[in-house]
């Protein structure tokens, strides 16, 4: 069946600029995660969203990042007046609920850079 | 604080010799323990995880780990590496009773090159 899927595939902005980066998630996944991957900081967890509950936002960087999930399913994630380390691959996963047992599927990632 | 070592920035095998990635935890609920894959320009991929039961996890690709409690370690195995096996590889812990919201925190990945 069909993954979780990320668009666009690569970005590139200048500093200062909005950017929305788009995550589909495997069909009936209730929990979907937002990281971002880079080479100083390696994986790191930014928000989740868990069926209709409040969203934990705890790892977002600051405020000018920012995520919606509409309808239980497609999310997408703002970041704001972007700036130099910004720079990253983000990576979208979903999986069946937010439990401990249960694996994450990732999509492919969206590669940023700002310029 | 909930952490996960991978002390192994690159690991180097020859192709048909077992290979090992280490990977250590610190959490202070249970453990659910996870490796994942990822190929250059790919998303991660899951190879297996460890919930509860056996200390022996068997994956895909023919991977396995051993969960050892009294060590904190979550060591990845495989009995004869590929060249295709070469990629970097991510442990995850999840301490769902330590207060973290049960969210996945990583190891910094461990390169593993497999040369023929």
């Amino acid at each position: 069946g069909a993954g979780v899927s990320q668009s666009p595939s690569n970005k590139v902005t200048e500093k200062g600029k909005d950017v929305e980066l788009r995550c589909d998630p495997i069909s009936g996944h209730t929990a979907l995660y937002w990281y971002r991957q880079s080479l100083g900081q390696g994986l790191e967890f930014l928000i989740y969203f868990q069926g209709n509950s409040a969203p934990d936002k705890s790892g977002l960087p600051s405020d000018r990042f920012s995520a919606e999930r509409t309808g239980g399913s497609v999310s997408t994630l703002t970041i704001q007046r972007t700036q130099q380390e910004d720079s990253a691959v983000y990576l979208c996963a979903s999986s069946p609920g937010h439990v401990p047992y249960y694996e994450q599927y990732f999509g492919p990632g969206t590669r940023l850079t700002v310029t | 604080a909930q952490s996960v070592a991978q002390p192994e920035d690159q690991v180097n095998v020859a192709e048909g010799n077992p290979l090992t990635v280490k990977c250590t935890y610190s959490v202070s609920g249970n453990p659910y323990l996870f490796w994942y894959v990822q190929y250059p320009n790919r998303g991660l991929q899951f190879l297996l995880k460890y919930i509860t039961g056996d200390n022996l996890v068997k994956g895909s690709y023919g991977f396995e780990a051993e969960f050892n409690k009294s060590q904190t370690s979550f060591h990845l195995k495989k009995p004869s590496a590929l060249v295709s096996d070469s990629a970097l590889y991510f442990c995850a812990v999840r301490d769902w009773d330590g207060g973290s919201q049960g969210n996945l925190i990583f190891g910094k990945g461990t390169k593993l090159s497999v040369k023929p």
